[in-house]
């Protein structure tokens, strides 16, 4: 079975640029989360979705926004990008209650200069 | 505010000695709790979770937590470590379906 699969793996942006990060969520899965991870750092959350509806938002700009397909899959948006959004993006996907625990992908590894 | 403290950024055991990895967390609401391990270069898997019931949760590779309410804390433990257990370790926490709060980490590393 297909795990969470996460694309680009890995990409270098130039400051003021903007990315798309792309997250496919394990078959059945229709929760997707989106998370940052600083070097050093435990991931912090950004955004929520189920069923294409967006519950939960962290405490990031609004730079920031993401969205979820019928499908299921889901895009995370950066905008104006800093040196600061330099980090690795993870997504995770759970049946409809995450609290079960979420299957996290590997994740996007994002540089910015 | 709610948050999750993990104590020790390091933890340096030998192979075959007890691990123990400690999580704390700020809250008069019990929480859902997790523990996730992170190799170099992954994503992180989940090791295991206490939502309700048991204190006494037992998760993958041999790795145990207890959940402790008087002492707010759901601390990481395994009898004996392995070589391949060196990696990074999250408490996380999460009181509503919405969202997960991570610890900032504890990078295990295990001596021959």
């Amino acid at each position: 079975d297909a795990g969470v699969t996460q694309s680009p793996t890995h990409l270098i942006k130039t400051r003021g640029q903007h990315v798309t990060l792309r997250c496919s969520p394990i078959s059945g899965h229709k929760s997707v989360s989106w998370y940052q991870q600083v070097l050093g750092q435990g991931p912090q959350f950004i955004f929520q979705y189920y069923e294409k509806e967006e519950r939960g938002r962290g405490n990031f700009p609004d730079r920031f926004s993401a969205r979820q397909f019928p499908n299921y899959s889901s895009e995370l948006n950066v905008n104006a990008l800093l040196l600061g959004d330099s980090a690795l993006y993870l997504c995770a996907s759970s049946l409809a209650d995450p609290i079960v625990g979420y299957t996290f992908g590997s994740g996007t590894r994002l540089t910015v200069v | 505010a709610q948050s999750v403290t993990q104590l020790g950024s390091h933890v340096s055991v030998s192979e075959g000695a007890l691990v123990l990895l400690r999580c704390n967390y700020s809250s008069s609401v019990p929480p859902y709790l997790f523990w996730y391990v992170q190799y170099p270069n992954q994503g992180l898997q989940l090791l295991l979770k206490y939502t309700t019931g048991a204190t006494l949760v037992k998760g993958i590779n041999g790795f145990e937590a207890e959940f402790k309410k008087s002492e707010t804390s759901f601390h990481l433990t395994k009898p004996s470590a392995h070589m391949s257990d060196a990696a990074e370790y999250f408490c996380a926490v999460s009181w509503n379906n919405n969202d997960m709060r991570f610890g900032a980490g504890t990078r295990l590393t295990v001596k021959p």
